[in-house]
């Protein structure tokens, strides 16, 4: 059982091209989420899933778009990054109804 | 609005307590969470509290909830070069439906010999 697995775990882009982050858990969890952690600030959630096929936006999604094709995975992707997107990116699931969040062990992210 | 509110950096001594303070502003969330954050690595949940609780013990984690001042503290017992991390307080408002976190700016713990 890995949990909650993320990949990759570094990447650097330049300013204008496209990359997808993958989410994926090996427990079934209904509910999906993608934040971002900047210096100084707690998480701010882009985008979330509450089952496959269904996707919906957060708090910050301007520049991301995502995909829950299926129930174990939830992919994040930019399509042209900009450097405002350097950040750390966390993925979490959950059972619905649980009292928790799971989280992946993040990706880096910087945008030159 | 919505903002967790925790000071950003606190230093003690290996084998002090360490008390870290957190203020919500939801007064309705039903559920409020510490997780811990070490170098490099993901959230990890450390311990929460249900809301209609004052206090919950595990092991050397102490949580007080006063929700009269939506304060909550996380207190360390007997703190360790091992406790040293980013402690992120967040509450779970009930509107939304999908377990929305809201998390403070998270608390640096350094521990000094």
């Amino acid at each position: 059982n890995a949990g909650v697995t993320q990949t990759p775990k570094f990447r650097v882009l330049k300013t204008g091209q496209s990359m997808t982050l993958l989410c994926a858990q090996d427990m079934n969890h209904e509910y999906m989420y993608w934040y971002r952690q900047d210096p100084g600030m707690g998480l701010r959630l882009i985008h979330y899933s509450v089952g496959e096929g269904t996707t919906a936006k957060g708090e910050v999604p301007d520049g991301y778009n995502v995909s829950r094709l299926k129930k174990q995975n939830f992919l994040l992707g930019l399509e042209s990054a900009a450097p405002s997107q350097t950040s750390v990116y966390f993925c979490a699931s959950r059972i619905p109804g649980a009292d928790t969040q799971y989280f992946g062990p993040g990706t880096r992210l910087t945008v030159l | 609005g919505e903002d967790v509110e925790q000071s950003l950096f606190l230093s003690v001594r290996e084998g002090d307590s360490s008390v870290i303070n957190c203020t919500y502003t939801d007064s309705s969330s039903t559920y409020l969470y510490w997780y811990k954050q070490e170098p490099g690595a993901g959230l990890q949940l450390l311990t929460y509290i249900f809301s209609n609780m004052d206090m919950k013990q595990d092991q050397r984690l102490t949580v007080l909830l006063n929700k009269k001042d939506k304060h909550l503290s996380l207190r360390i017992a007997d703190t360790q070069t091992g406790d040293s991390a980013i402690y992120f307080c967040a509450e779970s408002p009930p509107r939304g439906g999908y377990n929305k976190l809201i998390f403070g700016a998270g608390t640096r713990l350094a521990v000094h010999p």
